[in-house]
């Protein structure tokens, strides 16, 4: 079984200033890890996603995620916010073939708000 | 994605009512996937399909039926619709062993 934690479902930040969404995983295998970003009256988008090689996976618009199995974390952070930033985030977790072919399990979202 | 596409992008029906929801794929990607998604729930997998012959239950498929058309058409149909079915509903594809699942834009729908 696999599940999926966001530790925040609201975040503030003003534009310019260090962001950090928190995510907590358990599975049965080795996970791969993902993190989508959901912008209003918009589909989801994959903004970076972690498959057992680099701990500290780099993806689109500056977001960085470090994968810590001791702490069965992987955050999301971003050094400077971007009005632009302003979105639904969900931590995702897949078990892959192992865990039964593939089946994402959806953290419930952190919302985003970037203030000037 | 653009290579996603879902229709009806909106629509209301009321209790009772039969509906289809529409997804088709220009990806080539073997796989499709029906997510409803609430709000403070994130999104919940309804059905999923490796290919065109194997169809499977997801977490919460009572009151949805599906159909694999062909490849790249994965269609979602409520056959007596009721309130609580109302909410946003994903498709996804993803491509043999690629765990990575790309989404389409959404169908938004009430059920009065």
């Amino acid at each position: 079984a696999q599940s999926v934690t966001q530790l925040d479902s609201h975040v503030s930040v003003s534009e310019g200033t260090p962001v950090l969404l928190r995510c907590n995983y358990s599975s049965s295998y080795s996970p791969s890890l993902f993190w989508y970003v959901q912008h209003p009256n918009k589909g989801l988008q994959l903004l970076l996603k972690y498959t057992s090689a680099a701990t500290l996976v780099k993806g689109i618009n500056g977001f960085e995620a470090e994968f810590k199995k001791s702490e069965t974390s992987f955050h999301l952070t971003k050094p400077s916010a971007h009005m632009s930033d302003a979105a639904e985030y969900f931590c995702v977790v897949s078990d892959g073939a192992a865990g039964g072919g593939n089946k994402l399990t959806f953290g419930t979202g952190t919302q985003l708000k970037v203030e000037l | 994605d653009a290579d996603v596409t879902q229709t009806p992008r909106n629509r209301i029906t009321k209790t009772g009512k039969r509906i289809m929801l529409e997804c088709s794929q220009t990806k080539g990607h073997d796989r499709m996937y029906w997510y409803r998604q609430d709000p403070g729930l994130g999104l919940r997998l309804i059905y999923y399909s490796f290919d065109v012959k194997d169809i499977n239950k997801g977490e919460i498929s009572d009151g949805y039926s599906v159909s694999r058309q062909a490849q790249a058409k994965f269609s979602l149909s409520l056959e007596s619709a009721i309130p609580n079915q109302t909410a946003l509903y994903f498709c996804a594809t993803s491509g043999g062993s690629q765990e990575t699942q790309y989404f389409g834009p959404g169908t938004r729908l009430l059920v009065l």
